[in-house]
């Protein structure tokens, strides 16, 4: 079956501290991989995504950037977290018309 | 470009009674429409989604939505919610692919649905 990870589930980091959070697909190959952000009362908004290895493209300018080693692996980090940086972030993947996305559990940030 | 407008941030409702979740959509292109839920601390939920073919569509849970291509509107209905519904609910569209469009979802900014006893 098809399963995505994200980890971890909470996390409180402080202004100026880096940030590394990952995410995994399992059960396919090759997906396109989102990382979305979000804050309170403003939605979902599409921070990067990916179609490939080594394929980042950026939806909105910011402190954050993303990374895709592996096929399978989707990963969101900043050197220097702000605290604007603090809200939900969750990672999805497309599986196509007959599915759609996938979200992950979440990662609740907060920057103090 | 795509946009999406949920027209009510909050929805208070008592059990049983009907709900209504309003979503209109623009884009310069055909679109696949999605609702999601989001219970607290979670990630999101597919609870229906529109490809194609009948303008209603029946999800999870008990809801369903009609899809307008003359409104744009793609509007969630449950015809007797429970306390369990309640939860913050996600329209979404994407374009259909092809060109390069990567199938990115544009959301609404939410409608917080509280189901009070």
């Amino acid at each position: 079956s098809q399963t995505i990870h994200q980890w971890p589930a909470t996390l409180v980091q402080p202004v100026g501290s880096p940030l590394s959070l990952e995410c995994t697909v399992e059960g396919t190959s090759n997906p396109n991989l989102y990382w979305y952000r979000q804050a309170a009362g403003r939605g979902l908004q599409l921070l990067f995504y990916s179609v490939g290895i080594g394929q980042i493209s950026s939806e909105v300018p910011q402190n954050l950037s993303a990374s895709r080693p592996q096929d399978r692996q989707f990963i969101l980090s900043s050197k220097k977290l702000l605290l604007s940086d603090s809200g939900f972030y969750l990672c999805a993947w497309y599986a196509g018309s007959d599915y759609g996305y996938t979200f992950g559990s979440g990662t609740r940030l907060t920057v103090v | 470009a795509q946009s999406v407008t949920q027209l009510d941030s909050q929805v208070p409702v008592f059990e049983e009674a009907p709900v209504e979740l309003r979503c209109n959509y623009s884009s310069s292109v055909s679109v696949y429409l999605f609702w999601y839920v989001q219970y607290p601390n979670q990630g999101l939920q597919l609870l229906l989604k529109y490809l194609s073919g009948s303008t209603l569509v029946k999800g999870i849970n008990g809801f369903e939505a009609e899809f307008n291509k003359s409104q744009t509107s793609f509007h969630l209905r449950k015809p007797s919610v429970h306390i369990s519904d309640t939860a913050e609910y996600f329209c979404a569209v994407s374009d259909r692919g092809g060109g390069g469009s990567n199938y990115k979802l544009t959301f609404g900014k939410g409608t917080l649905l509280t189901v009070n006893p």
